[in-house]
This record gives C-alpha cells, structure tokens and sequence, in this order.
C-alpha cells in the first residue's frame, strides 16, 4: 500500500513570497490533516478535512494561510505572503477511521 | 482534550525493554489514549491506542492504570531503530472525527 505522498521535500524562499504544497493521502483515507511543526515542538493541527469538506480550520492562520481539498483526494495548502516563522516541517496525515493517522514525510519550509 | 505529562527525554538499553509513562490526570470517560511515535526527519508514526483495557500489538503494549490516570507505553525489546520521540496523546470523538493533539513528548534514546 502507497503511503501519504507530499511534495516537494524541500523549499526555501523569501519573506513575503507564496508558497504551495501538496498532498496526495493514502487511497480511500476520507479524512485529511496538515500539521505544523516548528523545530523542537510536536506538531499543531492546521486544518482537516473529510473528504472535502473542513472538519476544523481553527487553528489555520486565515489571513495568509489557505487550503483546498478539491475532489476530495488530494489537497494543497498555500501561504501568502510568508513570514519568517512559517518557517517549520508542514505535515499532511490521512485516515481511513479517524483513530490512526498515517503522516507522509512532510515538506520542510525555510522562509529567509 | 485533556492534557498529558511526559518526561522529557529517556535513555534505554538496547534489548531491554523501554517503559514510557505518561501521566493523563484530568482524562474524561470517553477519551482514547494515543501513541505515536516520530523517528528523526520522518513523519509521525501511530504505534498503538486504548481505551481502558491494556493493549498490545507487534510494535508494542500498552498499559493503562484501572483509575485511567496514568499509562505506560511498552517497547518488550528495543533497539536502535526505536530511538525516537514519543508522543502520549489524550482524544475523544466530536462529532464523529477525531483531533489528535500533539505535545513536546519523551525523547527515547536506545544506547548500544
């Protein structure tokens, strides 16, 4: 079984730039999760979504930060403009229950 | 979501069997206790949850104390490839999804 796929691994940019990722979750996982992770700290709950609808956006940063889940399969999460402290891993999960969520390898941000 | 109490770090040796405790005094009725597990520049990895009974599987066993104050995470015989960051989570269904809160968790090294 293909596991949560994310893309890319690695970006840098500037401040004030934008910023996508995208997420491809596990095949027939309804529910959806972009975490933050800031170095030293687990991760934070961004956004989920079942299918493709949110479930809870409350700790999504609304001004800069969005998301979309359009078909219900994969998803992208944009910054616009990043900030200096977006800089973190930024994880997608998926799951088939809700009970146990499989991560994919995160895309780790660097905004200079 | 209650709150849980990790040590901040641990030291193990390999072959021995590593306990992790956690403490999750305010738990309510309905909430789940979570593992998982996050292994240097990877994505989180679910190990194991219970409600109230103990629980085992082929990563690891899970103790919960009859009062479901406390719990402990098993590994029977670790090695290396456990040296990780673990995660004790406390959850509960709302409204049919569940939000799985990360702490800092316990940092698990496995000496040779």
């Amino acid at each position: 079984e293909a596991g949560v796929a994310q893309s890319p691994r690695y970006k840098i940019i500037e401040k004030r730039q934008s910023v996508a990722f995208w997420c491809n979750p596990i095949s027939g996982h309804a529910t959806l999760y972009w975490y933050q992770q800031i170095l030293g700290q687990g991760p934070k709950l961004l956004i989920q979504f079942q299918n493709n609808g949110v479930v809870d956006d409350s700790q999504l940063p609304k001004d800069r930060f969005s998301a979309e889940r359009l078909k219900g399969v994969d998803s992208t999460l944009k910054i616009q403009p990043a900030k200096l402290e977006d800089s973190a891993v930024y994880l997608c999960a998926s799951s088939l229950s809700g009970l146990e969520q499989f991560f994919g390898p995160g895309t780790r941000l660097t905004v200079l | 979501d209650a709150k849980t109490t990790q040590p901040t770090s641990m030291d193990c040796a390999e072959g021995r069997a590593a306990n992790l405790p956690c403490n999750h005094s305010t738990i309510s009725g309905n909430e789940y206790v979570y593992w998982y597990r996050q292994i240097h520049s990877q994505g989180p990895q679910y190990i194991i949850h219970g409600l109230k009974n103990n629980e085992t599987n082929e990563m690891a066993s899970l103790i919960i104390t009859e009062d479901r104050k406390s719990s402990t995470l098993i590994l029977p015989h670790a090695t290396l490839r456990d040296t990780a960051v673990y995660y004790c989570i406390v959850s509960a269904p709302s409204g049919g999804y569940q939000k799985v809160t990360f702490g800092t968790g316990t940092k698990l090294q496995v000496i040779p």
